[in-house]
């Protein structure tokens, strides 16, 4: 069974930093490109960021490029967003995603952690 | 405002069928067949529904099904059932510095 736990989340001031971080286990985790995916509250879907299964190929979206970074741990089988110079704007629900593809990027999205909340404010 | 364009709401009667569009750009739904539907019931993580336009995920029921016309995406639900009360987004890759650009979202109501 595939699963996806993040943790990392929390209140933080703006302009600080925060890192998450998403378990993954019951799939050949460096088979397979990896998502970041946020949900303000009451909010739709937007994509953060993703990262090729090796880490050759990173897409940023332009609300986060320049603070965030993405980055993986094949031999943890760990997916990590770095967010740094955080704002009120980045409070949302982060969910950490699976591609569909394997050994490429589908673009699109088969399975979903639980997501963890990180709230930007003074 | 989102990239790709959906109704905000759409509703039907159990047994019925309804459609859910996703308007976007040559740059994005019209030009890749990245395109892809989530389901989202409230206080969960969103599920894939559709990918690649049309294809279902195992274990989706075939009352989901998806299509695509020129810069516009579809999803249908037929024989809706009280379950299928939820959210949908729909999704795709776009040749813009962003990558993946998600509609706005749509509530479906079962009357």
């Amino acid at each position: 069974e595939v699963q996806l736990v993040e943790s990392g989340g929390g209140l933080v001031q703006p302009g600080r930093s925060l890192r998450l971080s998403c378990a993954a286990s019951g799939f050949t985790f460096d088979d397979y490109a990896m998502h970041w995916v946020r949900q303000a509250p009451g909010k739709g879907l937007e994509w953060v960021s993703g990262i090729s299964w090796n880490s050759g190929s990173i897409g940023y979206a332009d609300s986060v490029k320049g603070r965030f970074t993405i980055s993986r741990d094949n031999a943890k089988n760990s997916l990590y967003l770095q967010m740094n110079s955080l704002r009120a704007e980045d409070t949302a629900l982060y969910y950490c995603a699976k591609d569909t593809s394997r050994y490429s990027s589908g673009w699109q999205f088969d399975y979903w952690g639980q997501g963890t909340l990180v709230t930007v404010s003074s | 405002q989102s990239a790709l364009t959906q109704p905000a709401s759409v509703s039907g009667s159990p047994g019925q069928s309804i459609t859910i569009s996703c308007t976007g750009t040559s740059s994005d739904v019209g030009g890749y067949n990245y395109v892809s539907w989530y389901q989202q019931h409230p206080g969960k993580a969103p599920k894939l529904m559709i990918y690649d336009v049309s294809n279902r995920p195992s274990g989706v029921s075939n009352r989901f099904s998806g299509s695509k016309s020129g810069n516009t995406a579809s999803l249908t639900i037929s024989g809706l059932q009280a379950e299928d009360e939820a959210d949908y987004y729909c999704s795709s890759y776009t040749s813009s510095s962003t990558y993946v650009v998600f509609g706005g979202g749509t509530k479906l109501t079962v009357l």
